[in-house]
């Protein structure tokens, strides 16, 4: 979805670099999603935010950070990669008033290589 | 905790009936969903059904329902070369203070052939 931007969108790095993957929506969504797509795993949730002083832990979020600048800007942290973060990363956004429909509109997604 | 299964790899011909099919453990669930990702893109919502419905219609999309099997399913009718993707079954789960999450099963690869 155009209204769901990531950069950037490809990214090779090296173990122990730190590596911060960026993610904007135009949507004025209060909600966003970061997850990581490994191949025959699905998406796995690593952080959501419910508004900018919400911040929570997904279900992998060990050996990642996030910060939430803006309600439109939800940033993904690697302090110190190690190849087995190597995946597809999608950051995500939806919106509260929707009630009960938790409909989520995705980014294009970064693919991230640790070598 | 909560699981959402669906088989990995399906093949149809050009202009046959696709079934994509999914299972889901939170009976609490109030909206399921199907999502789309083509090569190289984000997901993308294709249909959704609340949960108190059996079956949705949306063009050559047909959504099943079987909450008591806690089974979803996905017909695609005259199945398109440009309906190559990976296909997301998803449910909507109750995490920490009653916030509403998805979960997301492993996406079925399906494969038209010509």
């Amino acid at each position: 979805d155009a209204d769901v931007t990531q950069t950037p969108r490809n990214r090779i790095t090296k173990t122990g670099k730190r590596i911060m993957l960026e993610c904007s929506q135009t949507k004025g969504h209060d909600r966003m999603y970061w997850y990581r797509q490994d191949p025959g795993l699905g998406l796995q949730l690593i952080y959501y935010s419910f508004d900018v002083k919400d911040i929570n832990k997904g279900e992998i979020s060990d050996g990642y950070s996030v910060s939430r600048q803006a309600q439109a800007k939800f940033s993904l942290s690697l302090e110190s990669a190690i190849p087995n973060q190597t995946a597809l990363y999608f950051c995500a956004t939806s919106d509260t008033r929707t009630s009960g429909r938790s409909e989520q509109f995705f980014g294009p997604g970064t693919r991230l290589t640790v070598l | 905790g909560e699981d959402v299964e669906q088989s990995l790899f399906l093949s149809v011909r050009e202009g046959d009936s696709s079934v994509i099919n999914c299972t889901y453990t939170d009976s609490s669930s109030t909206y399921l969903y199907w999502y789309k990702q083509e090569p190289g893109a984000g997901l993308q919502l294709l249909t959704y059904i609340f949960s108190n419905m059996d079956m949705k219609q949306d063009q050559r999309l047909t959504v099943l329902l079987n909450k008591k099997d806690k089974h979803l399913s996905l017909r695609i009718a005259d199945t398109q070369t440009g309906d190559s993707a990976i296909y997301f079954c998803a449910e909507t789960v109750i995490s920490s203070g009653s916030a509403r999450q998805l979960t997301f099963g492993s996406g079925t690869q399906l494969t038209v052939l010509p």
